[in-house]
C-alpha cells in the first residue's frame, strides 16, 4: 500500500449538487495532485497543489476546485455536478521538488444521476 | 501540450510467453516515463518508471526501454503469469518547473491465459 488515503470510497449525487472529496498524503510528501479516470479510460490530470497553493491545472472547468492543508491533506471540490462528472477520483502524492514519483490513493467512485 | 498513445488495447498471452506494450509521446520535453499497473476496482500502482538520461531498465521480470530520438517507450514482461492480469498505462511527465502533471496513455488490457 501506499499510505494515500482517499474518503469516501463511493458517493452518489444528483445532477446540479456539489461534492467534496477528501485525500490524506503520504507521510512528508509536500504535493498533491488530483485524476480524474472515467471508465475504460487512463487517469486525467485536473490540478496540483504544492505547498497549499494550485501550480498546476489541467484541462477542467472553474467549478472543479480544490485545497490543500498544512498537514498535507487535500480536498478536490466539484460544483454543479453533471452527468459526464462520473468517474474515479484519485489523488497522488509526492515528495515535490526534483522527485517525480507519484503514489495514488484508492480513489473515490463518484456517480452523478 | 502532451499526448501519449498506447497500443494495443488488449492483449492476450499464454503464460509463460511474453507481453510488449508500446507507447509514444509528443512533446520532447517530457523526461519521465512511469508504467502503473491497475487491477480491477483498485489504485494504479507503479511498477517501474525511467528517465530520460537512461536507455533501459530492468527489474525482476518487468523492463522498459526508451527511444528518445523515435518518442517512444515500450514495457516489456517476460514469464508471465496469470497475476499479472491487468490494465497497464504508460504515462509521461516534464520536468520540474511546470506542474509535473502525467499525462497518461489509454491503457492496455493484459490477459494471461493458463
Amino acid at each position: 500500500e501506499t499510505g494515500v488515503t482517499q474518503s469516501p470510497t463511493h458517493l452518489i449525487k444528483t445532477r446540479g449538487q456539489q461534492v467534496t472529496l477528501r485525500c490524506s498524503s503520504q507521510s512528508g510528501h509536500n504535493t498533491v495532485s488530483w485524476y480524474q479516470q472515467a471508465l475504460g479510460q487512463g487517469p486525467q490530470f485536473i490540478f496540483q497543489y504544492y505547498r497549499e497553493e494550485e501550480n498546476g491545472r489541467g484541462n477542467f472547468p472553474p467549478r472543479f476546485s480544490g485545497l490543500q492543508f498544512p498537514n498535507y491533506s487535500s480536498e478536490l471540490n466539484v460544483n454543479a455536478l453533471e452527468l459526464d462528472d462520473s468517474a474515479l477520483y484519485l489523488c497522488a502524492s509526492r515528495l515535490g521538488g526534483a522527485r517525480e514519483t507519484q503514489y495514488f490513493g484508492p480513489g473515490t467512485r463518484l456517480l452523478v444521476l | 501540450g502532451e499526448n501519449v498513445e498506447q497500443h494495443p488495447s488488449t492483449l492476450s498471452v499464454q503464460e509463460g510467453d511474453s507481453a510488449v506494450i508500446k507507447c509514444t509521446y509528443s512533446d520532447s520535453a517530457s523526461n519521465y516515463f512511469p508504467w502503473y499497473k491497475q487491477e480491477l476496482g483498485k489504485r494504479p500502482q507503479l511498477i517501474i518508471d525511467i528517465r530520460s538520461n537512461v536507455g533501459e531498465k530492468k527489474d525482476q521480470r518487468i523492463a522498459v526501454t526508451l527511444n528518445k530520438t523515435a518518442k517512444h517507450f515500450s514495457l516489456h514482461i517476460t514469464e508471465t503469469q496469470p497475476e499479472d492480469s491487468a490494465v497497464y498505462f504508460c504515462a509521461a511527465s516534464k520536468p520540474p518547473g511546470s506542474a509535473r502533471q502525467l499525462t497518461f496513455g489509454s491503457g492496455t488490457q493484459l490477459t494471461v491465459l493458463p
